[in-house]
């Protein structure tokens, strides 16, 4: 089955600077890779997402970069704020069955 | 995207009982999932229901200890059996969305704490 690492799993970061998640699968038929955000007793919110046949996409503050050859996807988050504090978790997906990564928890320092 | 609903929100229970999780939502969907979040863990899949045939389980994951239902294209239930201070987990559903394609929007999921 697919298996997704996430590095790192914790990342302090200082407000206003950027913030970046990476993300490896190991499964070339998964097309699919999206990123959600959980803040604390809340459910998974989809941020931003990608298909396998575009390399980028971007949403505002919100970026991911994908490469399939390489089979690694990142997300960046530009000029961090508090609210941007949260476990944030990729994915990969192969025939709509989203793998999780392990989760990312950013703290924004003010 | 479409409004999920899950109950019950929490709950406490005693070992060797069960629990049926429910999912609401308020528009049709084909596809319905059900995952496990376990304290400070990540999500894994349990199985995929679909209307009208048997739900598909992950690796891992049994009909016997996760019996699921999914009786029309907007509800579906999941029962934890029998179970275990293991099973003290957020249980979630989520659904496809509107578009179509893997986008899948998660309920608020149910908080359960096994004794």
């Amino acid at each position: 089955g697919e298996n997704v690492e996430q590095h790192p799993s914790t990342l302090s970061v200082q407000e206003g600077d950027s913030a970046v998640i990476k993300c490896t699968y190991s499964d070339s038929a998964s097309n699919y890779f999206p990123w959600y955000k959980q803040e604390l007793g809340k459910r998974p919110q989809l941020i931003i997402d990608i298909r396998s046949n575009v390399g980028e996409k971007k949403d505002q503050r919100i970026a991911v970069t994908l490469n399939k050859t390489a089979k690694h996807f990142s997300l960046h988050i530009t000029e961090t704020q508090p609210e941007d504090s949260a476990v944030y978790f990729c994915a990969a997906s192969n025939d709509y069955k989203l793998s999780f990564g392990a989760g990312t928890t950013v703290t924004v320092r003010a | 995207s479409a409004v999920i609903s899950q109950k019950p929100s929490r709950d406490i229970c005693q070992r060797g009982t069960s629990l049926t999780i429910q999912c609401q939502v308020d528009s049709q969907v084909t596809m319905m999932f059900w995952y496990r979040q376990q304290p400070g863990q990540s999500l894994t899949l349990i199985a995929t229901a679909n209307q009208g045939s048997e739900a598909t389980y992950e690796s891992g994951f049994v009909i016997d200890k996760f019996p699921i239902s999914r009786p029309n294209l907007t509800f579906s239930t999941l029962t934890v059996s029998n179970m275990s201070p293991e099973d003290s987990s957020i249980y979630l559903c989520s659904v496809e969305g509107a578009s179509g394609g893997e986008t899948q929007y998660f309920g608020p999921g149910t908080r359960l704490l096994v004794l």
